[in-house]
């Protein structure tokens, strides 16, 4: 089993580009997240799914939009970059809401300049 | 949303028991204890979790008080590869929220 496939794993963005931070699960897992972690600091809560075209806010989405078309794919769009976001970005997915492991990818690093 | 709190580092020495605190006063009865460890340059893995009942995994004990306000992961014999962030996690009330907290920076001493 692959898990959860973060793609791509080191990214320089330039200041206002976009781009697409790929996650995806073969675990059939209905719940994805997304979180970002600054140096030194703890997981922020980006986004998250519930299941196919169901998303909804998690405690930073602003610069951020996402969408889950498939169970497997769940993917986080970067819109008009700022250094701000600057960061490792995880993906997790998990198969149960209040009981079921968290699987985390192994990250993207993004960097903006 | 319910909180937790931790210790923000602790130390240990190999082949020690190590008692990683977690207080969590605003806990709910539907609120599930997950714990997760980050070591460095990784992403989280899943620990071990909870509601009630102490639990026993393969990678440690999780005991949990009776007025479920605080809980104790318990790393039975640390080793140089547990030094690690650890994150006690509530789930329940937050929807589909998972938070994490800062968590509990762990080294360990040879």
């Amino acid at each position: 089993n692959a898990g959860v496939t973060q793609t791509p794993k080191f990214r320089i963005l330039k200041i206002g580009q976009s781009m697409t931070l790929q996650c995806a699960q073969d675990m059939n897992h209905n719940y994805m997240y997304w979180y970002r972690q600054d140096p030194g600091m703890g997981l922020k809560l980006i986004y998250y799914s519930v299941g196919a075209g169901i998303t909804d806010k998690g405690e930073v989405p602003n610069g951020y939009n996402v969408s889950r078309s498939t169970t497997e794919d769940f993917p986080l769009r970067l819109e008009l970059a700022a250094p701000s976001q600057t960061s490792v970005y995880f993906c997790a997915s998990s198969k149960g809401l209040y009981t079921g492991e968290l699987f985390f990818g192994e990250g993207s690093r993004l960097t903006v300049l | 949303d319910a909180k937790t709190t931790q210790p923000n580092s602790m130390e240990s020495n190999e082949e020690e028991p190590v008692h990683l605190p977690c207080n969590h006063s605003t806990i709910s009865g539907t609120d599930y204890i997950h714990w997760y460890r980050q070591l460095p340059s990784q992403g989280p893995e899943y620990v071990i979790h909870g509601l009630t009942s102490n639990v026993n995994n393969r990678m440690a004990s999780l005991a949990i008080a009776e007025d479920r306000k605080s809980s104790t992961l318990i790393l039975h014999r640390a080793t140089l590869r547990d030094a690690a962030v650890y994150y006690c996690i509530l789930t329940g009330n937050q929807g589909g929220k998972l938070i994490f907290g800062q968590g509990t920076e762990l080294s360990v001493k040879p």
